[in-house]
């Protein structure tokens, strides 16, 4: 069985442009979740998906960021425009129910110059 | 005081030795509590559920004291293998939101 699917796995830009990544659940799985991981940190939660629902977006910076599940699979997670302080891993997760266990996608590493 | 607290580190024990870390958390009303593993560059794993009545999953034992707000992850004979970073991931009632403490480094060496 495929784990969660993300891409790209690095990112380099310039502060002020915009940056996108796409992040793809494990099969059947409804719940999904975008985090942010800074170094030494562990990850904190942006935003979590009941299907196409997002339930919980408190913590997602939302002058800046954006999110979107539009099928209720797949989802985008959008920076526009990026700060040096987004400079992070930013991780997907998935699970079939929000009690249960999250599968973590192996994260995009985004450096903001 | 931050709603989950580790001991970042790092803990530098020699195979074959037993480590036992500490993860406590803030709020009274947690229901799910998790220890995950991290390896560098890495996404995080998770190793145990960590249930009231406490569990064993072969050289790894989690622990909850829900009196003193903490739980612990014993590690007996320790392998080259198990260093990595250990994170304590709390699921509060009321926010539903998993939360993590930042880690705490573990470097087992031969």
């Amino acid at each position: 069985e495929a784990g969660v699917v993300q891409s790209p796995r690095y990112k380099i830009i310039e502060k002020k442009q915009p940056v996108a990544f796409w992040c793809n659940p494990i099969s059947g799985h409804n719940t999904l979740y975008w985090y942010r991981q800074n170094l030494g940190q562990g990850p904190e939660l942006l935003i979590r998906y009941e299907n196409e629902e997002a339930v919980d977006d408190s913590q997602l910076p939302k002058d800046r960021f954006s999110a979107e599940r539009l099928k209720g699979v797949d989802s985008t997670l959008k920076i526009q425009p990026a700060e040096l302080g987004d400079s992070a891993v930013y991780l997907c997760a998935s699970s079939t129910g929000h009690y249960n266990e999250q599968f973590f996608g192996p994260g995009t590493r985004l450096t903001v110059l | 005081r931050k709603e989950v607290e580790q001991d970042p580190g790092p803990f530098n024990v020699p195979e074959g030795a037993t480590v036992a870390f500490n993860c406590t958390y803030s709020n009274s009303a947690s229901q799910s509590f998790f220890w995950y593993r991290q390896d560098c560059r890495k996404e995080p794993k998770l190793l145990m559920s960590v249930y009231s009545s406490g569990n064993e999953d072969g050289r790894f034992t989690a622990q909850l004291n829900r009196a003193s707000q903490y739980i612990s992850l014993l590690i007996r004979d320790s392998k080259l293998s198990d260093s990595a970073t250990y994170l304590c991931a709390v699921i509060n009632s009321g926010y539903s939101t998993l939360t993590f403490g930042k880690g705490t480094m573990l470097l087992v060496s031969p």
